[in-house]
This record gives structure tokens, sequence and C-alpha cells, in this order.
């Protein structure tokens, strides 16, 4: 099974700085199955990044995603405030089919 | 406009059964593998279920293997997931989503207690 750690737990920072997000499998992740999402309280995920590093539909370009193998980021240039959520990795492969991290919650400091 | 609808969630005894249901439209639901992604309260995402756009193949997380079982109903535009000997630990929201490798949709999920 594919682990998925996410860090860090929680990320405070403040609308207009940067958030940079990582995500750390335990053993190496194809680029074209690696996903990001957000998620705000008592909201279905929505999928930000999919293959590492292609935004999906409207999303901001002020998201961007990179990596390979084991380390995959997540980028949030400049903080808006609707940007404070968790986000959850995803990888596609193997056994179990999909595994999520456990996330990472960005709050406003 | 993309859309999934949940239905079928509530209040079921430990050992019962319960039957989800998520209605697509906006989309060639045929076209699509279809999943079902739950969260328990206050906690992180785990997938559980996908089934291919036929419904030739299905796969499930070790966690309900045996007991919940995947189906869809393509002239319906339907997708289920059929829940049995449930357990307290499956007490969560249910989501389903539409599977393109990636979870492109979502819908707005169904809650499942298992409670006595």
């Amino acid at each position: 099974e594919i682990v998925l750690t996410q860090s860090p737990g929680t990320l405070s920072l403040s609308p207009g700085e940067r958030a940079t997000l990582s995500c750390r499998a335990s053993q190496s992740v194809s680029s074209n199955f690696l996903a990001w999402y957000q998620q705000k309280p008592g909201q279905a995920p929505r999928l930000l990044i999919y293959g590492a590093s292609s935004r999906a539909t409207g999303i901001p370009d002020r998201f961007s995603g990179s990596g390979s193998g084991t380390d995959f980021t997540l980028t949030i240039s400049r903080l808006e405030p609707e940007d404070f959520a968790v986000y959850y990795c995803q990888q596609h492969g193997g056994s179990p089919r999909y595994t999520f991290g456990q996330g990472t919650k960005l709050e406003i400091k | 406009e993309v859309q999934l609808l949940e239905s079928g969630g509530g209040l079921v005894q430990p050992g019962g059964s319960l039957r989800l249901s998520c209605e697509g439209s906006g989309f060639t639901f045929s076209s699509y593998a279809m999943s079902w992604v739950r969260q328990a309260p206050g906690k992180g995402l785990e997938w559980v279920s996908t089934i291919s756009g036929s419904g030739g193949s299905t796969y499930y997380a070790d966690s309900v293997k045996g007991r919940f079982t995947i189906s869809r109903d393509n002239s319906k535009n339907a997708l289920y997931l059929h829940m049995y000997s449930l357990r307290a630990e499956d007490t969560a929201i249910y989501y389903c989503a539409r599977d393109a490798v990636r979870f492109d949709y979502w819908g707005q999920g169904t809650l499942v207690t298992v409670s006595s």
C-alpha cells in the first residue's frame, strides 16, 4: 500500500502570503496519478490539481502543483481569504486503488 | 453542468443494511467509472469502492470488502452502494464522485450513522 504523508498538519499564514504544502509518498507514484483537493467546512472536496501539475477547470492560476517520484508540492502563490481550508493529496495505483493523505489544514494567522 | 446527487443515508443499527444511490446528470454517465469516497466525522477522506463505466469491473477497499457491493444502472444514470453488516466505524458522509483517475466531480454527500 502506498501511504501519503502530508506536512505540515496545520499551516498558519496571512492573506497575501505564499503557502507551500507537501505530500510525500512511501513509494514512487506516477505523476499522472497524483491529485490535490480542497475541502471547506460542510462542503464536498473540490479537485484543484491533477497529473501533479495540471489545474482543474476553473481553478485560479495562483494554485500550482509540482513534484515527481515520492515528493509533491501544492503551492498557493498569494493567499486569498477563500483559500483557507483543508487540502488533501491523493494517488491512484496498486492496492488499494486510491489513497489520500491525511490532510493539511490551512488556517488564517 | 455535471451534477451528482446522493440519497439513501440515515441511521441504522449495527449489523444492519442500507443502500445509497447517486444520480448523475450533465455528462455521458456510462462513459465514466464512478466511485464512492467516505469521510468519518472530523476525519480525512477514505476511498471505498469504484465501478467501471460498463459495470464489468469493481474494486473495494479492504475495510469494506465482502460487506459492501457497488453497482450501477446506466439506463437510469444511477450509481449504488449496497452496505451490509454495518459497523460503528462505517459512520461517515458518503460521497459519490466521477472517476477519471482523479475525482473531478463530487456530490454533496449523504450521512450514514451506524448506532444502536
